[in-house]
């Protein structure tokens, strides 16, 4: 496709609830990164995949977020039991190579309720 | 800790004037400077970046400058336009770790609003 898709745009979840969100990157985008905005905030950094090796997810809060791109193009950022804290826009960024100035999707916003 | 800040939640600038978004930060190993736009409801739009041996970088309207030994960086838009009106943040990237691969630690926006 022409940008990053995110899916779905929106999400209202129940306190203890799993959600996966959904990233379509660019066509060849080598590089896939997940970042969380939280209101007021600027994003924060939660994961890499280069294709489909995760070579970086010090960012991810707890061990119930989890990410996953199995075929090196679609990502999935899993969250379970959700919480209260865990409300906050989801982003989705690729390039197609280590370049600097990636393509974000327009998010996900997840709320907890 | 806030390793990228921007002290300025918000700015309002007449149109055709010049617009200043500053930016500090701490992490002497960040090696190269982003600027993203971002409206409402869309993600973050890459505007113009700066590398640490630069000191000023030039793209039309914008201009980025880097002040490494104050740490700080600024965007000067000029002349400001009503469709500049946005989240302005400004992001850095470090090459220490063997974190190479471009991860971004963000400020915390500036709002900006350009009156007609």
């Amino acid at each position: 496709g022409a940008g990053v898709s995110q899916s779905p745009r929106y999400k209202v979840a129940k306190r203890g609830q799993d959600v996966a969100l959904r990233c379509d990157p660019i066509s060849g985008h080598v590089s896939l990164f997940w970042y969380q905005q939280a209101l007021g905030q600027g994003p924060e950094f939660l994961t890499y995949f280069q294709n489909e090796a995760q070579l970086d997810k010090s960012g991810l809060p707890s061990d119930r977020f989890f990410a996953e791109r199995p075929e090196g193009s679609v990502s999935t950022l899993k969250i379970q039991r959700t919480q209260q804290e865990d409300s906050a826009v989801y982003l989705c960024a690729s390039s197609p190579r280590l370049s600097y100035g990636y393509t974000f999707g327009s998010g996900t916003r997840l709320t907890v309720v | 800790d806030q390793q990228v800040k921007q002290n300025s939640p918000s700015l309002s600038v007449q149109e055709g004037r010049i617009s200043i978004l500053n930016c500090d930060y701490t992490n002497s190993m960040f090696d190269y400077f982003l600027w993203y736009k971002k409206y409402p409801a869309e993600g973050p739009t890459f505007l113009i970046s700066i590398s640490s041996i630069k000191d000023k970088n030039e793209d039309g309207r914008f201009t980025v400058f880097l002040n490494k030994s104050a740490k700080h960086l600024s965007l000067h838009i000029v002349p400001s336009q009503p469709g500049d009106s946005a989240v302005y943040f400004c992001a850095a990237r470090t090459n220490a770790g063997g974190t190479s691969y471009g991860k971004l630690t963000f400020g915390q926006g500036t709002i900006l609003t350009v009156h007609p």
